[in-house]
């Protein structure tokens, strides 16, 4: 079974932090991507990856950044955290090729003071 | 724009009773399609997905959808709803070949006793 684990399920930061969200991935999966899920909203794309060191910004990336060095971890950084970045995060990974379902970590529930 | 419709997001259903959960799609072109579950504090699990070939498919928890093209529908039935259903559920869709998934808003499920 695929594992995609996320560093920490619960997280409070307050305003003005650099904050680090952790994902790794253990099926040697090309694709990874972060969401961010609230209520009403469904998942919005935050960024995403094909490869080691490449992004690409999702639909939301104002406020984010994103960091992969090596195939197995893709890390979501938020700058300078404000309180609209509460919310759960969430993210996946995919092999390559264009029916591929994403797998899921657990996510991330984070809050900003 | 291509996006992806689930209608309601609320259902609730008596135990027992059938349960259909609505998806709808605009796309030119076939997509690959997904239905996701999230139970309460944990990320999106794989229920099916359909791609090519027979448009009925059978998922994980007596879950099936059917691929209705002339309607563009991807619903999500379950003929006896069990109490371990509430959840949230999510359809999403692969459009134009490529790696990102669109997700619908979500519906969340309530099972009565």
């Amino acid at each position: 079974d695929v594992k995609v684990t996320q560093s920490s399920r619960y997280l409070v930061k307050r305003t003005g932090e650099k904050v680090f969200l952790e994902c790794v991935q253990d099926m040697d999966h090309e694709n990874m991507f972060w969401y961010r899920q609230d209520p009403g909203l469904g998942l919005r794309l935050i960024y995403f990856s094909y490869d080691v060191k490449m992004k690409e910004k999702g639909d939301i990336p104002e406020g984010y950044s994103v960091s992969r060095e090596k195939k197995e971890r893709f890390s979501l950084i938020l700058e300078s955290a404000s309180t609209n970045q509460t919310s759960m995060y969430l993210c996946a990974s995919s092999p390559q090729g264009e029916n591929q379902p994403q797998h899921f970590g657990d996510g991330t529930r984070l809050s900003i003071l | 724009a291509q996006s992806v419709t689930q209608l309601g997001s609320h259902v609730s259903v008596s135990e027992g009773a059938l349960v259909l959960l609505r998806c709808n799609y605009s796309s030119s072109v076939p997509p690959y399609l997904f239905w996701y579950v999230q139970y309460p504090n944990q990320g999106l699990q794989l229920l099916l997905k359909y791609t090519t070939g027979a448009t009925l498919v059978k998922g994980i928890n007596g879950f099936e959808a059917e691929f209705k093209k002339s309607e563009t529908s991807f619903h999500l039935t379950k003929p006896s709803a069990h109490m371990s259903d509430a959840a949230e559920y999510f359809c999403a869709v692969i459009m134009n070949r490529d790696d990102k998934i669109i997700f619908g808003k979500g519906t969340r499920l309530h099972i009565l006793p």
